[in-house]
């Protein structure tokens, strides 16, 4: 079958630095996708990767490595407004998106 | 407007009920999608349409029909509900199909009883 993996929940302090992983196994892989969803809100695009390495946005970062099925968001200068979810969603054979249950991020002062 | 939005915001239904969520994008975008996302589960993809005048089954179908008349409308349709579709629908919509960046409406918000 298929799974993404995220942890649950995670709490980091304002202005320290968070990683948060995610590990799939899918039919296929056609790329990898990271959105923010704030409580009661929709999820925003933050980023995708395809092949591995780091891309840098910013504050935000995300790693692929396609052998290991594994990627990471990480977030500096945590400010009290990246506290929402993360969603972790791949592309399989089919190119249709298969998504984690998220990340709650906790930002405490 | 500007973007996609969703009609109802929200809605109590009794079981039973006929109802369709509807969802409108201004953006030109060719590919546009239904989720629903439920606690403690990642959002669950129900249809899609990669172009107006096609659609297709996702992950979760049963229960659910839409349309595609046009490039700008994707109406979901609930034809007999049950409490199991108690959940929140995401409608969403892609430049063309494929692994191009989504963008959400702001969702509706179902309860059926």
């Amino acid at each position: 079958g298929q799974n993404i993996d995220q942890p649950t929940e995670m709490t980091a302090t304002e202005g320290a630095i968070v990683q948060i992983n995610c590990t799939y196994q899918t039919s296929g892989f056609n790329g990898l996708f990271w959105y923010q969803q704030h409580a009661g809100e929709a999820p925003t695009f933050l980023s995708y990767n395809v092949l591995d390495g780091l891309e840098e946005k910013g504050r935000f970062s995300s790693f692929l490595s396609r052998s290991k099925g594994y990627s990471y968001l990480l977030l500096k200068e945590l400010q009290m407004k990246d506290s929402a979810s993360y969603l972790c969603a791949v592309g399989d054979s089919n190119y249709q998106l298969i998504w984690g249950a998220g990340t709650k991020l906790i930002i405490k002062p | 407007i500007a973007g996609i939005t969703q009609a109802p915001t929200s809605q109590i239904l009794a079981a039973g009920r006929r109802m369709t969520l509807r969802c409108t994008q201004d953006m030109r975008h060719n590919a546009m999608y239904w989720y629903r996302q439920d606690l403690g589960l990642g959002l669950r993809l129900i249809h899609y349409s990669n172009t107006a005048g096609t659609t297709g089954k996702g992950e979760v179908p049963d229960g659910y029909s839409v349309s595609r008349a046009n490039t700008d409308d994707f109406p979901l349709t609930l034809a007999s509900a049950v409490p199991s579709q108690t959940s929140v629908y995401f409608c969403a919509s892609s430049v063309v199909a494929g692994m191009e960046t989504q963008y959400f409406g702001p969702g509706t918000r179902l309860l059926v009883l």
